[in-house]
């Protein structure tokens, strides 16, 4: 069964403006972790932010930031004030204490337009 | 250097033949993935070794996928009788025990002729 889901499979977004990637995930497990990678053209995996499940504030990294929900099963990645340079594949992904392996999301396409 | 090494970075093969790619992790990461990317996809997780635990195997999608790690090093993926369906990029990625990121290498982009 699918754990990750990510329903946009592009998006775009004018540059300086903000934008919301989903992330939706199913779990039985009280411990894991949520990741979120970016993959430019370039092909490499870049890691931008963790949310861990007990974690009582949402998680930032400069211009990112994490809306986790939850009650919802929700990890939605904010990307503030975007820039050309994000225009990339964006993966969701999650860890499950559990069992240990990283299951990734089919991810979101990002286009930002100038 | 530091990173996750993968080797080749690109092979092309004859339908049929045996291929092994090959993934240097992060000194001290004691966990191992690899995965499958095919063009313009997500990543399709394969197989994931941690210490000396039992490998999770449950995303070989066919017994020509095997992979072996020695100890906590080196970890060979093995395509026998590759098919063109084979054709992807294969990502291994490297993390310290069971928490924190994954450290991705660059891949082996596999060509299935």
């Amino acid at each position: 069964a699918q754990k990750i889901t990510q329903t946009q499979p592009g998006m775009f977004v004018q540059e300086k403006e903000a934008v919301t990637l989903d992330c939706t995930y199913d779990t039985s497990d009280p411990s894991y972790g949520l990741f979120w990678y970016k993959q430019p053209s370039s092909g490499e995996m870049i890691f931008l932010i963790y949310q861990g499940s007990y974690d009582q504030q949402n998680a930032t990294e400069g211009r990112y930031s994490l809306n986790f929900q939850k009650a919802r099963k929700s990890a939605n990645l904010v990307i503030s004030a975007s820039q050309l340079g994000d225009s990339a594949m964006y993966f969701c992904a999650m860890r499950e204490n559990l069992n240990n392996d990283m299951r990734f999301g089919a991810g979101t396409r990002l286009t930002v337009k100038p | 250097g530091a990173g996750v090494s993968q080797s080749p970075s690109n092979k092309v093969t004859e339908k049929g033949k045996d291929v092994e790619l090959r993934c240097d992790p992060i000194s001290g990461h004691t966990a191992l993935y690899w995965y499958r990317q095919r063009l313009g996809q997500g990543l399709e997780f394969l197989i994931y070794f941690q210490g000396n635990s039992a490998p999770d195997k449950s995303g070989l999608p066919s017994d020509r996928f095997s992979a072996e790690r020695t100890g906590e090093s080196v970890s060979t993926l093995t395509i026998q009788r590759t098919q063109q369906e084979d054709s992807a990029v294969y990502l291994c990625a490297s993390s310290r025990i069971n928490t924190g990121e994954l450290f991705f290498g660059e891949g082996s982009r596999l060509t299935v002729l």
